[in-house]
């Protein structure tokens, strides 16, 4: 199946910093990536699709100006946790849809988020 | 709206043991159903899907079939082995403004033990 990498795949950071998670399709160009939340024992939320060369669509609830997402290239997709706080922290799960196959989608391996 | 809902867990069982996970589904329309694995500490990989009625999905020993009559694709194993304790989550996708987001259920664990 089609791979997908996250990058970094721990982090921990202090309060009021901001975070990068890298998101990549590495076999297949993704128009569109996702991005979730999950936390401990929970089901996924999705967070935003993030569309190549256009601005992401969040969901709502989800602060805009908070999680910053960046689709620049049809492989790459980031989100940076902007002055991150504790109740930021979380497990942050990417997908890609495969163009070829638009029904189906290929998740990272996710990155967990710890702030201190 | 779309949802779904699948069995609470956790599932614990014994090693070869036969393994059944329900799963039901709302949806308007016509989705493409999945199950999805989470094994501690990693993403979801996919495990099987199925995108039309009475389709079986297969994979690793689990399938699944997509009954369209009773709105469930419940997921099933003959013999669980221990390297199968994970999380599974059902899903459905449907397209929505030229995009298929999917909808998850909350997950079931499963516990195998030797």
């Amino acid at each position: 199946g089609a791979v997908v990498s996250q990058h970094p795949s721990r982090v921990i950071c202090k309060s009021g910093t901001s975070v990068k998670i890298e998101c990549r399709s590495l076999d297949f160009q993704a128009t569109t990536m996702f991005w979730y939340r999950q936390f401990p024992k929970q089901s996924l939320m999705l967070m935003a699709t993030s569309n190549e060369g256009s601005k992401a669509t969040y969901e709502q609830g989800v602060e805009k100006d908070k999680f910053l997402i960046n689709h620049a290239s049809l492989t790459l997709s980031t989100l940076t946790v902007t002055s991150a706080h504790p109740e930021d922290s979380s497990f942050y799960i990417c997908s890609a849809r495969d163009p070829g196959r638009t029904d189906t989608q290929y998740f990272g391996p996710g990155t967990r988020l710890t702030v201190l | 709206g779309n949802s779904v809902t699948q069995m609470e867990g956790p599932v614990t069982l014994s090693e070869e043991a036969f393994l059944t996970i329900n799963c039901t589904y709302t949806a308007t329309g016509y989705p493409s159903l999945f199950w999805y694995v989470q094994y501690p500490g990693e993403g979801l990989q996919l495990l099987l899907k199925a995108t039309k009625a009475d389709d079986k999905g297969s994979n690793k020993g689990f399938e699944a079939t997509y009954r369209k009559e009773t709105t469930s694709f419940h997921l099933e194993k003959g013999s669980v082995q221990v390297s199968d304790s994970a999380v599974y989550f059902c899903a459905l996708s449907l397209p929505s403004g030229g995009s298929y987001i999917p909808t998850f259920g909350r997950g079931t664990s499963l516990i195998v033990h030797p």
